[in-house]
C-alpha cells in the first residue's frame, strides 16, 4: 500500500547550522506533500508544501524540494535557533478529483537545536 | 479565531467503557479526520468524512465509529475501548479537496486517551 518513510528519526544540531529531513514515497499518483511541525502538546501545524508540478519552494528559512522521478522530497532549515526544535512530519496525498484527503504520513523527526 | 477544538484533552478510561471525543472546527470545512499518533508510527488516518452525512474508513477504523450530522461536528465514538486503542488522538479538517485547490488540513490541538 502507499508509504511514506522519513529519516532521520532524530537529528541534532547546533544554532545557526542547517538542518535537513528526507522522506520518500511509494505511489506516483501523489502529488501533494506537506510538512507539518508538532511542539509538545500541541497538534501538527503546516510549515510548507509543495505540488507535483514544482520542483522547490521557499518560505523564509525553510525550502523544499521535491524529485519526482525519484520520489523522493526534502526539507531544509537553515539558520536553525532553538525555536525550530520539534517534531517534523513529512506527508503525501492524492489531490485532485476523487481526492479523499488522506494523507500518508511519515514516522516523524526529532529535531533538536543546540544553544 | 479559525481552529479545530477537541475534548477532552486527556482522557483515562477502563476497557469496555464508552466514550466520545469530541471535535469541532469553526472554518466551514467541508472535509474532516481523525488520526491516531504512536510512537514510531507517525499519524495514521482512522476515519474521513468528504461533507455531512458522508463518512469513511481510514487505515485503522477498527474499533470505533463517527458520525457527521452537522457540518462543524466530527465526533470519534469507541463504543467498547480495548488498551490498544491508548494513543494520541487528533482531529483535523480543510476546505472540499478539488483539483488544484486549498487542501490543506488544520488540526486540533490532540486529546491524550488511556485504556486502562
Amino acid at each position: 500500500g502507499e508509504n511514506v518513510e522519513q529519516h532521520p528519526s532524530t537529528l541534532s544540531v547546533q544554532e545557526g547550522d542547517s538542518a535537513v529531513i528526507k522522506c520518500t514515497y511509494s505511489d506516483s499518483a501523489s502529488n501533494y506533500f506537506p510538512w507539518y511541525k508538532q511542539e509538545l502538546g500541541k497538534g501538527p501545524q503546516l510549515i510548507i508544501d509543495i505540488r507535483s508540478n514544482v520542483g522547490e519552494k521557499k518560505d523564509q528559512r525553510i525550502a523544499v524540494t521535491l524529485n519526482k522521478t525519484a520520489k523522493h522530497f526534502s526539507l531544509h532549515i537553515t539558520e536553525t535557533q532553538p525555536e525550530d526544535s520539534a517534531v517534523y512530519f513529512c506527508a503525501a496525498s492524492k489531490g485532485g478529483s476523487g481526492n479523499t484527503g488522506k494523507l500518508i504520513f511519515g514516522q516523524g523527526t526529532t529535531l533538536q537545536v543546540k544553544p | 479565531e479559525a481552529q479545530v477544538t477537541q475534548n477532552p484533552r486527556y482522557l483515562i478510561t477502563v476497557t469496555g467503557k464508552k466514550l466520545t471525543v469530541t471535535c469541532s472546527q469553526n472554518m466551514n470545512h467541508e472535509y474532516m479526520s481523525w488520526y491516531r499518533q504512536d510512537p514510531g508510527l507517525g499519524l495514521r488516518q482512522i476515519y474521513y468524512s468528504m461533507n455531512v452525512e458522508v463518512t469513511d474508513k481510514g487505515d485503522v477504523p477498527e474499533g470505533y465509529k463517527v458520525s457527521r450530522k452537522e457540518k462543524r461536528n466530527f465526533p470519534l465514538i469507541l463504543e467498547s475501548p480495548s488498551p490498544n486503542q491508548t494513543s494520541l488522538y487528533f482531529c483535523a479538517s480543510s476546505s472540499l479537496i478539488l483539483a488544484g485547490g486549498e487542501d490543506t488540513q488544520y488540526f486540533g490541538p490532540g486529546t491524550r486517551l488511556t485504556v486502562l
